[in-house]
């Protein structure tokens, strides 16, 4: 079975420009996360949908950055406009929720702005 | 959030046992403990968890401490793709749909 699919794997852009990062949870998942991951500050949880719903997004660092998840197959991440301090491994991960809720993780995108 | 303390890092030689410890002395009865790990340039992958009892599974045992103050996860017989970051996160009951909180996590070295 696929795992969680992000892409790109690997994003160089510019100061200002925009990014738009893509996750694909796994079928019949009702939970998606979306982290962010530096050295300073290690995996920092920036928001979280429940069938498709923003529950939380008190991580998300400013108004540059913003979620969607238009269906259950599909969200995006987008940052408008980037800054050189946005650089970091941006990862997606879903989970069944319920008691538990393990989270698998995609391989995460890896983000530069220059 | 209830908090977890782990030590920054540990070394240990492969194929032999290695304990991770992880305390929690705030942790309350609804708690969850769960262990995740991270391998070099990959996201986190979920190892084991528990509640009161000890637990096993094909990657790894979890010992809870009676009074739930701290836990240890066991490798029985590390190897070098067991080098990794490890996290031992807190989790409510019932919380399986909200977003977890990853502290630093222990980086363990395999000496071959």
């Amino acid at each position: 079975d696929a795992g969680v699919i992000q892409s790109p794997r690997h994003e160089v852009t510019e100061m200002g420009q925009e990014v738009t990062l893509r996750c694909k949870p796994i079928s019949g998942h009702n939970s998606l996360f979306w982290y962010r991951q530096t050295m300073m500050r290690g995996l920092e949880l920036l928001i979280y949908f429940n069938n498709n719903v923003p529950i939380d997004d008190s991580g998300m660092p400013e108004d540059r950055f913003s979620a969607k998840m238009p269906n259950a197959s599909f969200s995006t991440l987008k940052i408008q406009p980037s800054e050189p301090r946005d650089s970091a491994v941006y990862f997606c991960a879903s989970s069944l929720g319920g008691q538990i809720g393990e989270l698998f993780f995609g391989e995460g995108s890896r983000l530069t702005v220059l | 959030d209830a908090k977890t303390t782990q030590p920054n890092s540990m070394e240990s030689n492969e194929e032999e046992p290695v304990h991770l410890p992880c305390n929690h002395s705030t942790i309350s009865g609804t708690d969850y403990i769960h262990w995740y790990r991270q391998l070099p340039s990959q996201g986190p992958e979920y190892v084991i968890h528990g509640l009161t009892s000890n637990v096993n599974n094909r990657m790894a045992s979890l010992a809870i401490a009676e009074d739930r103050k701290s836990s240890t996860l066991i490798l029985h017989r590390a190897t070098l793709r067991d080098a990794a970051v490890y996290y031992c996160i807190l989790r409510v009951q019932g919380g399986g749909a909200d977003g977890l909180t990853f502290g630093k996590g222990t980086h363990l070295i395999i000496q071959p």
